[in-house]
Parts: C-alpha cells; sequence; structure tokens
C-alpha cells in the first residue's frame, strides 16, 4: 500500500533562516506530488506541483521553492524565511484515476 | 474563477445527525469531495461524487448534489464524538487534483 511521509512534524526557525521540508512516497511510481500550505488551520492553497524528477510547477508568486530531486521525493525549501511563511505545510499525492489526494501529517511552521 | 464556500462552524449533540452545506461556481466541476481534516493532521478523503450524480450513500454519510443550484452537502448520520473536525468540500474538473479547490473548511464540533 502508499503512504507518504513529511518531516520535520514541528520547525520554529527565525526570520532569515532557511527552510527545508521534506517528503518521500512509498509504494507508487511516477505520482503526481503537491506542496499546500494552510493557514490559521483553514483553506488550503496549493504552493506547488509536480509530474515527474525536476518537473515543477509554482501557482503563487513566493519566497519559497520546491525540488523532486527522485521520483518519490518533494522538497519544500526557502533561502531566508519570513514572518508571513508561518503555516501548516501539507505534501500530497494523487491518484491519476480519481483525482483523490493522499495527504502526508503535515509540517508546523512558526517564523520568529 | 472557481469558488467553494462553506460555513465556518457547526456544532451538534452526540447522536444527532449533522449536515454540513457547501456551494461552489464552476458548473464544469465533474468531481466533488468532502475531506476531513483532525486537529495536527492531514486531509483524509472521506467521500466523492461525480457530477452526474444526485446522491452517494456510505454507510453512516450521505452526500447530496443539487446541480442546479451548485449546492453540495455531508450528512453524518448518529454524530459521534470523533466526527469532530474540519470537513473540506473540493471540486475538480475532470477529477484532476492540479485543478482542485477547497473550500474554507467547516469546523464541526460534536458535543456530549
Amino acid at each position: 500500500s502508499q503512504t507518504i511521509h513529511q518531516w520535520p512534524a514541528t520547525l520554529v526557525q527565525p526570520v532569515g533562516s532557511p527552510l527545508s521540508l521534506e517528503c518521500t512516497v512509498e509504494g507508487t511510481s511516477n505520482p503526481n506530488l503537491y506542496w499546500y500550505r494552510q493557514a490559521a488551520g483553514r483553506g488550503l492553497q496549493l504552493l506547488f506541483y509536480s509530474v515527474g524528477i525536476g518537473q515543477i510547477s509554482s501557482e503563487v508568486p513566493q519566497n519559497l521553492s520546491a525540488s523532486r530531486p527522485q521520483d518519490r521525493q518533494f522538497i519544500l525549501s526557502s533561502k531566508k524565511l519570513l514572518l508571513s511563511d508561518s503555516g501548516f505545510y501539507l505534501c500530497a499525492w494523487s491518484d491519476i484515476n480519481t483525482g483523490e489526494l493522499f495527504f502526508g501529517e503535515g509540517s508546523r511552521l512558526t517564523v520568529l | 474563477g472557481e469558488d467553494v464556500e462553506q460555513s465556518l462552524f457547526l456544532s451538534v449533540r452526540e447522536g444527532d445527525s449533522s449536515v454540513i452545506n457547501c456551494t461552489y461556481t464552476d458548473s464544469s466541476s465533474t468531481y466533488l469531495y468532502w475531506y476531513k481534516q483532525e486537529p495536527g493532521a492531514g486531509l483524509q478523503l472521506l467521500t466523492y461524487i461525480f457530477s452526474n450524480m444526485d446522491m452517494k450513500q456510505d454507510q453512516r454519510l450521505t452526500v447530496l448534489l443539487n446541480k442546479k443550484d451548485k449546492h453540495l452537502s455531508l450528512r453524518i448520520a448518529d454524530t459521534q464524538t470523533g466526527d469532530s473536525a474540519i470537513y473540506f468540500c473540493a471540486e475538480s474538473i475532470g477529477g484532476s487534483a492540479r485543478q482542485l479547490t477547497f473550500g474554507s473548511g467547516t469546523q464541526l464540533t460534536v458535543l456530549p
């Protein structure tokens, strides 16, 4: 069966510091991968999606970047964090037949 | 563009039925989803319905779709304390997760 893991679960970082959130998927090959941000515990905003290694599409202009160095690995990064980057970040992969998204457990980022 | 709206809060007594409502704007939506998010966790798909269906039932869950009014509802029968969570309505065109639009979520609180 497929599983998705993301880490770290919780992160407190100072403004201006770098960020790296990692996500890996097991049990499926060539998945479509997504990074979402959920601000204030509510609506989800799609940040990035990837259909393959090295293929990244950005949905909104922002201070973050994403990379997919391996088929089942998706990384969210920043060189210098802003206060506004605080939030709950969710990685997901999708079933291409139904469009169902399978989410990781999330990473809560607090920028101080 | 697409817009999905939900009321923010709903409280019910344990054992009662819960009805969570959602409206959407894109008439070309073909898949409509209900996701559940428990505190501090990722989202989990509860059920989905194709736009050519009016109703779908799955154990305690009943989804009703009114295409004319672009209204989707989720009914939870015999609501339990474990049902307390945020429920997200989402729509997509052609079942593409890339084109998935989420509502802001409804916080369901089940009172003893």
